[in-house]
């Protein structure tokens, strides 16, 4: 079975310093990974995903996320936080060997607020 | 536009009184899923499909059905909604449900079950 923890369900940063939002996985095989990120009032967008090519990933708006299998970790990062980037992120894993075709599995989501 | 579309997006219901979600999609993407969102415990699969006829619960299908007659459309049915179906539900596709596949969502419909 597969699973996600999103290690903080805040993060509260300044505009212009780095962003850190951390993500656990649990999974039987090597799975995909995906950061999406939703807006206020709004759907979710792809932000970056990860499919066992390389294990930096970089994604829209300067995030990145890199794949760490020892650690278990699929941490999202960006240099320097941009008003723009307050909304709810969500780290998804994907495994469909076995019994979990097709089916996604969402941590809790971790909601980031940028003060001036 | 690639898009997914969901109506209602806004809707108030009472217990019991059957409603249809409906969920569109124009790039004739294969795999189409069905999520509810729920404060602190992040987005949770109901339904999905993969291709027209073919249906398969997800983690949490009680009290919930689907049906895939068209490519296009995936409509969510609540034959007796409860309250504790009050939620922010999610419509999903992508090309063909692959590992790597990413997924496109439509812009959320919010039910409230008085």
């Amino acid at each position: 079975a597969q699973s996600v923890t999103q290690l903080d369900s805040h993060v509260s940063v300044s505009e212009g310093t780095p962003v850190l939002l951390r993500c656990n996985y649990s999974s039987s095989y090597s799975p995909s990974l995906f950061w999406y990120v939703q807006h206020p009032n709004k759907g979710l967008q792809l932000l970056l995903k990860y499919t066992s090519a390389a294990t930096l990933v970089k994604g829209i708006n300067g995030f990145e996320a890199e794949f760490k299998k020892s650690e278990t970790s699929f941490h999202l990062t960006k240099p320097s936080a941009h008003m723009s980037d307050a909304a709810e992120y969500f780290c998804v894993v994907s495994d469909f060997r076995g019994t979990s075709y097709g089916k996604l599995t969402f941590g809790q989501g971790t909601i980031l607020t940028v003060h001036p | 536009e690639a898009q997914v579309t969901q109506n209602p997006r806004y809707l108030i219901t009472v217990t019991g009184k059957k409603l249809t979600v409906t969920c569109s999609q124009n790039m004739n993407h294969e795999y189409m899923s069905w999520y509810r969102q729920d404060p602190g415990l992040g987005l949770r699969q109901i339904y999905y499909s993969m291709n027209v006829e073919v249906t398969d619960k997800g983690d949490v299908p009680e009290g919930y059905k689907v049906s895939r007659k068209e490519k296009r459309n995936f409509p969510l049915i609540l034959e007796s909604p409860s309250p504790n179906q009050t939620s922010l539900y999610f419509c999903a596709s992508s090309f063909d449900g692959g590992e790597t596949d990413t997924q496109y969502f439509g812009p959320g419909t919010r039910l409230t079950v008085l």
